[in-house]
């Protein structure tokens, strides 16, 4: 139980385009999810808390309009990167909370060229 | 503010032998503790918890006890296989913000398993 996916698991991109990754809770509902960013052999740092139905929570130093964050619906969240740049090339993590435990996703391996 | 504290790695043991890995934690209030566990090219998995004191969290023959009076969380194995190398990261989380909990993340120790 508790499966979180994300689609896709790898992309590849060209300079100024955007991309949108999926977070799936599987088999449960999330009023909560968290998108997170990891660089190489490094912890991770929260981007954002999702809330459905309702707009994003940003940390401090992330950019709102560069990292578009969509809760339509209690399994799904979607992170779009917009006018993605070489220096956006990461693995994004996302995860969704059941009661007091988060899940996450296998992550997505952004490349932008 | 809450923080996670790891020790410094990485860690290299030999098949069979016996794994501690030590996690302190700085909090207000009363945190549940996590250990996820990172497998090269994946997401975390949640590897066990703990929401309160003297609680022991345990899977896949891995432990770690909750102590209040030392704030400490430490990861323990009594014999770790090369599938064991990954990265473990210790983590807690503010019970009293619900599903909003924001997870506080230890900075990772690799652990490499040799035959």
């Amino acid at each position: 139980g508790a499966v979180v996916s994300q689609h896709p698991s790898r992309v590849i991109c060209k300079s100024g385009t955007s991309v949108k990754i999926e977070c799936r809770s599987l088999d449960f509902q999330a009023t909560t999810m968290f998108w997170y960013r990891q660089f190489p052999k490094q912890s991770l740092m929260l981007m954002a808390t999702s809330n459905e139905g309702s707009k994003a929570t940003y940390e401090q130093g992330v950019e709102k309009d560069k990292f578009l964050i969509n809760h339509a619906s209690l399994t799904l969240s979607t992170l779009t990167v917009t006018s993605a740049h070489p220096e956006d090339s990461s693995f994004y993590i996302c995860s969704a909370t059941l009661v007091d435990t988060q899940y996450f996703g296998p992550g997505t391996r952004l490349t932008v060229l | 503010g809450d923080s996670v504290t790891q020790m410094e790695g990485p860690v290299t043991l030999s098949e069979e032998a016996f794994l501690t890995i030590n996690c302190t934690y700085t909090a207000t209030g009363y945190p549940s503790l996590f250990w996820y566990v990172q497998y090269p090219g994946e997401g975390l998995q949640l590897l066990l918890k703990a929401t309160k004191a003297d609680d022991k969290g345990s899977n896949k023959g891995f432990e770690a006890t909750y102590r209040k009076e030392t704030t400490s969380f430490h990861l323990e194995k009594g014999s770790v296989q090369v599938s064991d190398s990954a990265v473990y990261f210790c983590a807690l989380s503010d019970r009293y913000t619900g599903a909003n909990s924001k997870l506080t993340f230890g900075k990772g120790i690799t652990l490499s398993v040799r035959p």
